[in-house]
């Protein structure tokens, strides 16, 4: 599972897409957003091509799943609290989930 | 709702002792239930899982862990840690199967010489 940027620098209200890749063909691909002392939690969860689903905290972000293999995180109007490490994982049926190495934001 | 709690946010254990990171869990049915670690600058790694059958259920790098479900618990085992076991420990279970995931707070262990 590949994810770009590794990190970015953003001033608060711009846009930002977050890349996520798998080449393993899985049907599963998720976001989740992972803060100190509250571990990973999840954004939104794509179980089929343009399939979506809310996770626990979807608010302030969108996604989409044009292709299999690639899910983006789209942050329409960043804000501080948004600042965070993001990571996207992937998997296929009752199979292991794989992380990528995350993205860390920053918004100014 | 489903929830993970992990009552350490920090462990110091000294190389060659043992290590139990704790984790209790609340979800309705038969869960499945994960640790992963996540080392500085790293992405998580699976350690082990628990789907069905054997409670005790072994790893990679020497870990296992008990699933007891009267007590809600699956807590994490190694018997003498090594200084490249430093990292943060994630126990996590699986909503709606393996593949949506409710984590933990994240318990870090350090590794005294």
């Amino acid at each position: 599972v590949t994810q770009t940027p590794k990190f970015q620098v953003l001033k608060t209200g711009q846009s930002m897409t977050l890349q996520c890749a798998q080449d393993m063909n899985h049907e599963y691909m998720s976001w989740y957003r992972q803060d100190p002392g509250l571990g990973l939690r999840l954004i939104y969860f794509s179980y089929d091509v343009k399939m979506k689903e809310k996770g626990d905290i979807p608010e302030g972000y969108s996604v989409s799943r044009e292709k299999k293999e690639r899910f983006s995180l789209i942050l329409e109007s960043a804000s501080t609290n948004q600042t965070s490490m993001y990571l996207c994982g992937s998997g296929r049926g009752q199979e292991t989930q794989y992380f990528g190495p995350g993205t860390r934001l920053l918004v100014l | 709702a489903q929830s993970v709690t992990q009552p350490d946010i920090h462990i110091t254990v000294s190389e060659g002792a043992s290590l139990e990171l704790r984790c209790n869990y609340s979800y309705g049915a038969t869960p499945y239930l994960f640790w992963y670690v996540q080392s500085p600058g790293q992405g998580l790694q699976l350690l082990l899982k628990y789907f069905s059958g054997d409670t005790l259920v072994q790893g990679i790098k020497g870990f296992e862990a008990e699933f007891k479900r009267s007590q809600s618990s699956f807590n994490l085992r190694k018997p003498s840690v090594h200084w490249s076991d430093a990292a943060e420990y994630f126990c996590a279970v699986g909503v709606q199967g393996a593949q949506k995931l409710v984590f933990g707070q994240g318990t870090r262990l350090t590794i005294n010489p």
